[in-house]
């Protein structure tokens, strides 16, 4: 079965520090990938998507993932963190082709002002 | 505010008690999904329509679980005989043909 594991559960960093959230998944066909962010009292929202092409894609608020298919990872990253991304990040991959989301567990990233 | 829709916000219910949920799509999307959220996890999938109809149920979804979209416009959700474990947050999102999934705030269910 298809699965996505984001190892990070919990990342506490200061502003302005490097950010990396780790995402791998267990699926051997072609597949979308999706980064969502969940603002605290907010709805999931869409931060960035790759479904082919350049493996490094752009997101909004200056993140990016690179997809890397050897690897089966898609991994979220910012050069430099801001208060405001406090929230939690989920990663997601569905079958192209098909439709369902499979959801890592989720990230949740506090940012000391 | 054209985005996903969903009503309610907040249930509280009680055990054996059956409780609908209201999802309204981004008008042109043909796509709509239901998810479930439990605390410290990733929304799992339930339920995925395109238009009207329901192609794929996950075995998440039990019996006492029962979603429509009639005229391929919104989608209630129905819970019947409400457990406790059924308490999570509810989530709606949709999409046009296979891009992007967009979700509504969601419906927080809490069984008594």
């Amino acid at each position: 079965a298809q699965s996505v594991s984001q190892h990070n559960h919990h990342v506490i960093l200061s502003e302005a520090a490097s950010l990396e959230l780790g995402c791998n998944y267990s699926y051997g066909g072609t597949v979308n990938l999706f980064w969502y962010v969940q603002y605290p009292g907010q709805h999931l929202q869409l931060l960035l998507k790759y479904f082919s092409g350049d493996p490094l894609v752009k997101g909004i608020k200056g993140f990016e993932a690179e997809f890397i298919k050897s690897k089966f990872s898609f991994n979220l990253r910012k050069p430099s963190v801001q208060w405001s991304d406090t929230a939690e990040y989920f990663c997601a991959v569905a079958n192209s082709g098909t439709y369902k989301y499979i959801f890592g567990t989720g990230t949740r990233l506090k940012v000391l002002a | 505010d054209t985005g996903v829709s969903q009503d309610p916000r907040h249930k509280i219910t009680k055990r054996g008690q059956n409780v609908t949920f209201r999802c309204d799509p981004i008008s042109e999307h043909n796509r709509l999904y239901w998810y479930r959220q439990t605390l410290g996890q990733g929304p799992e999938f339930l339920t995925y329509f395109q238009n009207e109809a329901q192609l794929e149920k996950s075995r998440l979804l039990s019996d006492r679980f029962s979603a429509e979209r009639p005229k391929g416009s919104f989608s209630t959700l129905e819970i019947q005989r409400t457990e406790q474990g059924d308490s999570a947050m509810y989530l709606c999102a949709s999409g046009q043909n296979q891009e992007t999934q967009y979700f509504g705030p969601g419906t927080r269910l809490l069984v008594l």
